[in-house]
């Protein structure tokens, strides 16, 4: 168990440029879950994947946000036309559908995008 | 929609001694999760200790332990024999049976005086 794994850990870029982020999930793990928590705030929730079907999209992930999980595996997070606005950490967790850790998320160290 | 209140932003303790943070929350169902997690300075959030609503035995983990009031709304975290390394930001967090996402209060940041 290597844990979740984002990448990058750090972006920095100029507003209207594009950004994608990876998650890697546990890899025994069906669930998928993007979170996005700016400075001093609990995260909140963005969408969740269970394998490769989106499931749940919050009101916060507008137009610009787009969120992939092609075969199940990784997730990728893509914003286009980035804003200032969008600077936060995006957090990546991962859950299992059953067994002793059911229900339980597991968090990786998130990407934290600066929009300049 | 269910709300998350942790009113206390910030907390400081003695190490060695016992802390509570508190967390109280709105819902109208009767089938959900809460979750205690910390997350430390530029380190990743990891789970401290969780409990089931239809559960009405308090959950325990080493020296982390919740006062669950289901009538009540709340949902405490106690730290007894606090240690150095449990200075951290602690967000509790609410799931509905019938959901997935988790929705998290503002968090409480813990400071430990040595």
């Amino acid at each position: 168990d290597t844990g979740v794994s984002q990448d990058p850990r750090h972006k920095i870029t100029k507003r209207g440029q594009n950004v994608t982020f990876r998650c890697d999930p546990i890899s025994e793990h069906n669930r998928l879950y993007w979170y996005r928590q700016t400075l001093g705030q609990g995260p909140e929730f963005l969408t969740y994947f269970q394998n490769e079907a989106q499931l749940e999209k919050s009101r916060l992930l507008s137009d610009r946000f787009s969120a992939e999980r092609p075969k199940g595996s990784f997730s990728t997070l893509e914003i286009q036309r980035t804003e200032q606005g969008d600077s936060a950490m995006y957090l990546c967790a991962s859950s299992p559908t059953g067994g002793a850790s059911f229900e339980t998320q597991y968090f990786g160290p998130g990407t934290r995008l600066l929009v300049l | 929609a269910q709300t998350v209140t942790q009113s206390q932003p910030e907390m400081s303790v003695q190490e060695a001694e016992t802390v509570t943070l508190s967390c109280t929350y709105d819902t109208s169902e009767s089938d959900y999760y809460l979750f205690w997690y910390k997350q430390p300075p530029s380190r990743q959030m990891i789970l401290v200790i969780r409990q089931e609503a239809y559960k009405q035995q308090n959950a325990t983990e080493n020296r982390f332990s919740v006062n669950f009031q289901k009538a009540a709304k709340s949902f405490s975290l106690k730290i007894s024999d606090s240690q150095l390394g449990d200075a951290a930001m602690y967000f509790c967090a609410y799931r509905s049976g019938g959901a997935q996402k988790l929705v998290f209060g503002q968090g409480t940041r813990l400071t430990i005086n040595p």
